[in-house]
């Protein structure tokens, strides 16, 4: 069974320019995050969503990031316009069901940095 | 609110020889814990987790954890290291809230000698 796809692996870009990652959780699975992980640190979470409805988007920077999951499945995280602070590795994880103890399975992450 | 603290940003331990990664909890419910393990330009994978039930738990590649109401604690352990255990390792507390929030610690990175 795939695991939970990110693309691109990596992304360089000049401040103020948009970008976006990409994220395929693994099949059948209802409820996915984005992680914000800065170096050294441990990941954060921007977002969660169950099926196409974010239901925790309050650490999401909305005045540049968005996010959506169109149909439940694929989701899509932006950022318009990418500043330097926003270079860190952006990870997407996906879990079977809404639970407090479901394991979350994680993609290998996006590697942003903003020049 | 929650949070995790991890003492010790490197441990490092010769090949064979016991691995102890600590973790110090803070939660206002009832928690559930996590112990995830990074390899360098991977994902976090699962090593196991704390839901309730019996407070020694077994994950996967030989490690172990235990949780210790009384001390706030959920030690990660191993007792004879390898090379390939080498990563960087969080620990990450939850709520039962019927959902999963989890807060990440800081992270502890391994560092194995032959």
């Amino acid at each position: 069974e795939a695991g939970v796809v990110q693309s691109p692996r990596y992304k360089i870009i000049e401040k103020k320019q948009p970008v976006a990652f990409w994220c395929n959780p693994i099949s059948g699975h209802n409820t996915l995050y984005w992680y914000l992980q800065n170096l050294g640190q441990g990941p954060e979470l921007l977002i969660r969503y169950e099926n196409e409805e974010a239901v925790d988007d309050s650490q999401l920077p909305k005045d540049r990031f968005s996010a959506e999951r169109l149909k439940g499945v694929d989701s899509t995280l932006k950022i318009q316009p990418a500043e330097l602070g926003d270079s860190a590795v952006y990870l997407c994880a996906s879990s079977a069901r809404q639970s407090s103890t479901d394991t979350q399975y994680f993609g290998p992450g996006t590697r942003l940095t903003v020049l | 609110a929650q949070s995790v603290t991890q003492l010790g940003s490197h441990v490092s331990v010769s090949e064979g020889a016991l691995v102890l990664l600590r973790c110090n909890y803070s939660s206002s419910v009832p928690p559930y814990l996590f112990w995830y393990v990074q390899y360098p330009n991977q994902g976090l994978q699962l090593l196991l987790k704390y839901t309730s039930a019996a407070t020694l738990v077994k994950g996967i590649n030989g490690f172990e954890a235990e949780f210790k109401k009384s001390e706030t604690s959920f030690h990660l352990t191993k007792p004879s290291a390898h090379m390939s255990d080498a990563a960087e390792y969080f620990c990450a507390v939850s709520g039962d809230t019927g959902f999963q929030k989890l807060v990440f610690g800081t992270g502890t990175r391994l560092l194995v000698s032959p």
